[in-house]
């Protein structure tokens, strides 16, 4: 059974046009994570949410914000997508008791 | 900034041969990780490693963590196609991983 859930899992966009990508987990974690991983790199952190403190990372882009309604779902917003947005995004989460991150299959999108 | 390299970025090698993957950081971490992402794919938690010195092993994966708690190392035994993919060490801190920079690895059947 999924337990981290990445909804679309491909997004196409227009360069400017703005994009919600969703994530929602089944495991009640408190901590949830979205990162950008680009081609043949490793996944950068954007932010974190601990409950519902958000933690931005101090290179992350203004054109990026997030949400985080509930426990279970977590939205990236991007404002204006560039064409150095196209990439694939994912979604992680961990319980505060252990340092276990758990992926969703991540979110790859594409800027027109 | 914490930054963990990974050596080889790139290996390429035929089904049947052992393989080691490193990961060097100047940080000391309280827990270092390894992960399998495979294409289109999150990545897979392996396993986690937390004391210096440790061993652990994983069928044909044997893992390492350094005596100081700064590098680690992944040893595959006899390679199989299904290894193919990218592996990623991790840092833990402060409910944060930080990555490694990725060792994209194919085995040739």
């Amino acid at each position: 059974d999924a337990m981290v859930i990445q909804n679309p899992r491909y997004q196409v966009t227009q360069f400017g046009k703005p994009v919600t990508l969703s994530c929602s987990q089944t495991l009640n974690h408190n901590v949830m994570y979205w990162y950008q991983q680009k081609s043949s790199q490793a996944p950068k952190l954007l932010f974190h949410y601990y409950d519902k403190d958000f933690n931005n990372e101090a290179d992350t882009p203004d054109n990026f914000q997030s949400r985080r309604p509930n426990t279970s779902f977590c939205f990236l917003d991007i404002r204006s997508p560039g064409l150095g947005d196209a990439a694939m995004y994912l979604c992680a989460t961990t319980s505060r008791a252990t340092d276990t991150q758990y992926f969703g299959p991540g979110t790859r999108l594409t800027v027109l | 900034t914490q930054l963990l390299e990974q050596s080889p970025q790139f290996l390429s090698i035929q089904e049947g041969e052992n393989l080691t993957v490193y990961c060097n950081s100047s940080s000391v971490f309280s827990s270092l990780q390894w992960y399998r992402q495979e294409p289109g794919e999150g990545p897979v938690l392996l396993v986690t490693v937390v004391t210096g010195g440790e061993v652990k092993k994983l069928k044909r994966l044997t893992f390492q963590f350094g005596d100081a708690r700064k590098d680690s190392s992944l040893h595959i035994t006899a390679a199989q196609p299904g290894d193919t993919g990218l592996y990623l060490c991790a840092g833990v801190g402060n409910e944060k991983l930080t990555f490694g920079t990725g060792t994209r690895l194919t085995i040739i059947p």
